[in-house]
């Protein structure tokens, strides 16, 4: 089974606006961590922004920020605010108590002028 | 400053030989991770290791193999290259312990087996 779900294979923004990526797991792990990271063109991979499944509170990292909804086991992430350089593919992931990611198959974001 | 380096950046390789990608870190941690990247598919496990002699096969192992004599290294080896394993390959190293222990990934090595 799937254990990270991204459904929105690519999106478009508007400069300045707020764009929402779509993240759903499945775990049975009580003790787990999100993930999202940035990919550029580049090729690096950038570590954005982190929510562990006992947090009380959904994480915030500048302009990211992190929708936890556990019973509804979605981690979606805001980027408010979008910037050109934002364009880049994005990666859900998650942790569970072995230090394992597993990965989601990306969203690509697409920033227009 | 601590990082992680992958060796080489770019190979092309041909079918049938072997070949060994190098991963080496200096955050002294215990944990390090292959992974493999192909469209539509995200990242994928290979292999991995939580620290000297220690090695796990994740989802994607078949046709490689890794070892840790180390803290520092996990190389990992195509012990007969084939064209299905033409990806980019990523390490990745992490701490132990509880906490929001992100993952730090080299910059890839980008694979092609003709």
């Amino acid at each position: 089974a799937q254990k990270i779900t991204q459904t929105q294979p690519g999106m478009f923004v508007q400069e300045k606006e707020a764009v929402t990526l779509d993240c759903t797991y499945d775990t049975s792990d009580p003790s787990y961590g999100l993930f999202w990271y940035k990919q550029p063109s580049s090729g690096e991979m950038i570590f954005l922004i982190y929510q562990g499944s006992y947090d009380q509170q959904n994480a915030t990292e500048g302009r990211y920020s992190l929708n936890f909804q556990k019973a509804r086991k979605s981690a979606n992430l805001v980027i408010s605010a979008s910037q050109l350089g934002d364009s880049a593919m994005y990666f859900c992931a998650m942790r569970e108590s072995d230090y394992k990611l597993s990965f989601g198959a990306g969203t690509t974001v697409t920033v227009r002028a | 400053d601590a990082e992680i380096t992958q060796s080489p950046r770019h190979k092309i390789t041909e079918t049938g030989r072997q070949v060994t990608l190098a991963c080496h870190q200096t955050w002294n941690h215990n944990n390090m991770f292959w992974y493999r990247q192909d469209l539509g598919h995200g990242l994928r496990l290979i292999h991995y290791s939580y620290g000297v002699q220690d090695t796990n096969k994740g989802e994607v192992s078949d046709g490689y193999s890794v070892s840790r004599s180390n803290t520092e290294d996990l190389p990992l080896t195509l012990e007969s290259a084939a064209s299905s394993q033409t990806s980019v390959y990523f390490c990745a190293s992490s701490e132990s312990g509880d906490g929001g222990y992100e993952q730090y990934f080299g910059p890839g090595t980008r694979l092609t087996v003709t």
